[in-house]
């Protein structure tokens, strides 16, 4: 399996203000992706991390609001900007590692509450 | 792109009582089905998954079915215990595919002992 760090796990935060939210794994993956858990909500995908060029962003979600770096096979980022309560959540980084086809294992996410 | 249901959203059994959740798709291609359990305030861990050339899969107290032609899938746990209790999400996808798992709205589950 993968192991799979976020930073932070949880933060409060003002409205108005960016948080930049890092992963690290601890095995280089091919496939990065990053959720977003609503309070008593299922997992909704944000966008794929992909490594060298620009994050593919799922319908809904925009690279000003959320950009996205992902600069090795190892490390990624989201950037909540601009927040409001309505960022409320939980931030989830996935992967799908290759030896692994199909399995997704997430880290243990970042509660964020936005004031 | 691929829907999937799931039901009920809550669940609740006697403990040693079975649990059964359901859920359906929508994409005849999907072939790679996980159920995932997230306890209160962890992240989300895979429990089970089966791919579409078998209709039935156990591990333990826990099964899943598929059926394509109806294209639903059900997770079973038996002998149901407290420790059970948990926020229970389906997901539906192609194994090996660039293209992500699609989640179910989840069901949770208390087993009251």
């Amino acid at each position: 399996s993968a192991v799979i760090s976020q930073k932070p796990s949880r933060d409060i935060c003002q409205r108005g203000t960016s948080l930049t939210i890092q992963c690290q794994v601890d095995s280089q993956v091919t496939m990065m992706f990053w959720y977003r858990q609503q309070p008593g909500q299922s997992l909704t995908l944000i966008a794929t991390a992909n490594q060298g060029s620009e994050a593919t962003y799922e319908s809904g979600f925009v690279i000003d609001k959320f950009p996205i770096s992902r600069p090795n096979l190892t490390f990624s980022t989201l950037t909540v900007s601009n927040m409001s309560p309505e960022d409320s959540s939980i931030y989830l980084c996935s992967v799908k590692p290759s030896a692994y086809p199909g399995e997704l294992f997430f880290g243990e996410g970042s509660r964020l509450t936005v004031l | 792109g691929e829907n999937v249901e799931q039901h009920p959203s809550t669940l609740s059994v006697q403990e040693g009582d079975s649990a059964v959740i359901k859920c359906t798709y929508s994409d005849s291609a999907s072939n790679y089905f996980p159920w995932y359990k997230q306890e209160l305030g962890k992240r989300p861990q895979l429990i089970i998954d089966i791919r579409s050339n078998v209709g039935e899969k156990k591990d333990q107290r826990i099964a899943v079915t598929l059926n394509k032609t109806a294209k639903h899938f059900s997770l079973h746990i038996t002998e149901t215990q407290p420790e059970d209790s948990a926020v229970y999400f389906c997901a539906g996808g192609i194994s090996g595919s660039a293209r992500q798992l699609t989640f179910g709205s989840g069901t949770q589950l208390t087993v009251l002992p």
